[in-house]
């Protein structure tokens, strides 16, 4: 079974510069997850969909962070313009089951900004 | 979101028992205890979870105080493949599935 997928693994921008990061979950898993690793740190929730719907977004930077779901299937994630303290590894997971399912993290992508 | 307490680091020698503990003081009736952990540059994966009982499968073993304000996981044997990031985590069912991790606790193997 092919297990959560992310892209890029690696992205490297200056700041004020925007940069979009990619996730396609397990097949079938209705719900999906957005984090935020900083080095050191555990993994910050930063969006939660259900679906194409979300269900929380308390944690995500609105002025300037953006996630979308269209279809229910992929994601995206934007930040649009980065600023340097945005540096950190960006996990997305999915779950069959949002009450009761195990977390299926993907590897992450890591963003530099310089 | 509730909190758990975990030690910052332990070590373990190769294929010894490692017992890594989680206070939680605070948890609800309805909270299960999730364990998951992460590997060098790896997303998170799940170990195990609970609600009252002791639990096993095949990565490790999950025994859970009476009261519920602790709990302990056991690797049984542990290899150098074992050495992560350990996260306790309480799962809370109003929180819909979302997961809210600490800093956890590095285990660091020695062969």
């Amino acid at each position: 079974e092919a297990g959560v997928a992310q892209s890029p693994r690696y992205k490297i921008i200056e700041k004020r510069q925007s940069v979009a990061f990619w996730c396609n979950p397990i097949s079938g898993h209705a719900t999906l997850y957005w984090y935020q690793q900083i080095l050191g740190q555990g993994p910050k929730l930063l969006i939660q969909f259900q679906n194409n719907g979300v269900v929380d977004d308390s944690q995500l930077p609105k002025d300037r962070f953006s996630a979308e779901r269209l279809k229910g299937v992929d994601s995206t994630l934007k930040i649009q313009p980065a600023k340097l303290e945005d540096s950190a590894v960006y996990l997305c997971a999915s779950s069959l089951d949002a009450n009761t399912g195990e977390l299926f993290f993907g590897e992450g992508s890591r963003l530099t900004v310089l | 979101d509730a909190k758990t307490t975990q030690p910052n680091s332990m070590e373990s020698n190769e294929e010894e028992p490692v017992h890594l503990p989680c206070n939680h003081s605070t948890i609800s009736g309805t909270d299960y205890i999730h364990w998951y952990r992460q590997l060098p540059s790896q997303g998170p994966e799940y170990v195990i979870h609970g609600l009252t009982s002791n639990v096993n499968n095949r990565m490790a073993s999950l025994a859970i105080a009476e009261d519920r304000k602790s709990s302990t996981l056991i690797l049984h044997r542990a290899t150098l493949r074992d050495a992560a990031v350990y996260y306790c985590i309480l799962k809370r069912g109003s929180t819909l599935g979302r997961l809210y991790f600490g800093r956890g606790t590095q285990l660091t193997v020695w062969p």
